[in-house]
This record gives C-alpha cells, structure tokens and sequence, in this order.
C-alpha cells in the first residue's frame, strides 16, 4: 500500500538547521508531487513547499523563503526538508503529503506520521 | 493568497446528530477544495476531495458540497469515531492553504 514514513523527532537550539526526511513506498515516486506542511502546538495547518519529485522543481511559502529548502533523491524514493536559523516558534510537527493531481481535482493523500521538531536553549 | 474561514471553529453534539460544517473561500476556488479529519496526535486523513467525492473507505454518512467561494462538510449521523477536528483546504493555486479547524466534541 502507499505510505509514507518520516523520520524520527529533533531537539534543536535556537538558529540551528534541521532536515527531515520522508520515505515513499506502495507507488512510483517521481510521477507525483511531495509537499510539507507543518502544525504549531494548537494551531491550523500550515503549507510549507513543494517538490516536484520527477524533475526536482520547487516552490516555497513566502512565510518561509529562504529558511527552507526542499530536495529529493529518487534512488532512495525519499524526499527531505530542512529548515534552518530555527526560532523558537518553528516548534512544531512536520508532515509530509503526497498530492494526487486529476482533472477532477488536486488533494493530499496519504501524509506521513509527522515529526515533531522541538527548538529549545 | 487565499483565505480560507471556517465555521464554526467548535462545536458539541451527540451520537446520531447531524454535523454540518461550512467553509468560506476568500475568492472563488471552483471546486478545489478538500477536508481532512484529524484525531489528536495523528496525521489528518483525507474525508472528500473535489468538493463532493467521498475517498475510498469513507464512510458514507460523510458528504460534502458547494462550489466557488462556499462549501459545506455534512455528517449525516455522528458517530463515536467522528469526534476529532475538520479541516478544509483550497488546491486552486500555490500556497495551498487551510481553514482553521473545527472541533467536533462529544455533548
């Protein structure tokens, strides 16, 4: 079956960088795209970026521009997400969600389990 | 960007009731629009997609509605399982961006 499974929680300081990764199985990974989406503790769901996981192309939330970058490596059928200059705020679960694009429509399905990120002194 | 605003942001009610949650977005999105269940601590799951299409193994007391700017989530009889929070979400355009929830608790 299709799933996706991330990597593991991260404790990070303050303007740290951290990379989480996303495992696909159950489908041919670079016929679909890969976005990341994240939750703060109490808040709604927030669209992080996406990749294209065919040709590699990208695109990113003006929210965060610059602090996250989105890449894949096809031999390993994996898609990672790393953030840097880490605040405070950026705690948070990380999910990613392929997207199923058809003419009916585009939605994410499935997600993976989350990785929780927490940034702490 | 688009807005998305849903409503109500919680609500109470008992097994058997009839849920009906709206979601309003700020420009038309023709029928891009998505809602997703999540129980706490787990990722959300896909409900409908294109507005009126129940994904595969869900239930079918679940069904949803409307088109260009307003959009409705309805569950026909509320059950145990159903108690968790209803997200909607526009895939019109990038960023793909998501209402605010709604809580579905237990009266």
């Amino acid at each position: 079956q299709v799933q996706l499974v991330q990597s593991g929680a991260e404790v990070k300081k303050p303007g740290a960088s951290v990379k989480v990764s996303c495992k696909a199985s159950g489908y041919t990974f670079t016929n679909y795209d890969m976005h990341w989406v994240r939750q703060a503790p109490g808040q709604r769901l927030e669209w992080m970026g996406w990749i294209n996981a065919g040709n590699g192309d990208t695109k990113y939330s003006q929210m965060f521009q610059g602090r996250v970058t989105i890449t894949r490596d096809t031999s390993a059928s994996t898609v990672y997400m790393e953030l840097s200059s880490l605040r405070y705020e950026d705690t948070a679960v990380y999910y990613c969600a392929r997207e199923i694009d058809r003419a009916a429509g585009r939605w994410f399905d499935p997600w993976g389990q989350g990785t929780l990120v927490t940034v702490s002194s | 960007d688009i807005q998305m605003t849903q409503s109500p942001s919680s609500l109470s009610a008992s097994v058997g009731d009839r849920v009906t949650i709206t979601c309003r977005a700020s420009q038309s999105i023709s029928n891009y629009l998505n809602w997703y269940q999540q129980k706490p601590g787990k990722a959300p799951k896909l409900l409908i997609y294109a507005a009126s299409s129940l994904q595969s193994g869900v239930p079918s007391r679940f069904s949803g509605s409307g088109s260009g700017t307003d959009f409705t989530l309805t569950i026909s009889s509320l059950q145990p399982e159903d108690f968790a929070t209803f997200y909607c979400q526009q895939s019109y355009s990038t960023p793909r961006t998501f209402g605010g929830g709604t809580k579905v608790e237990i009266k």
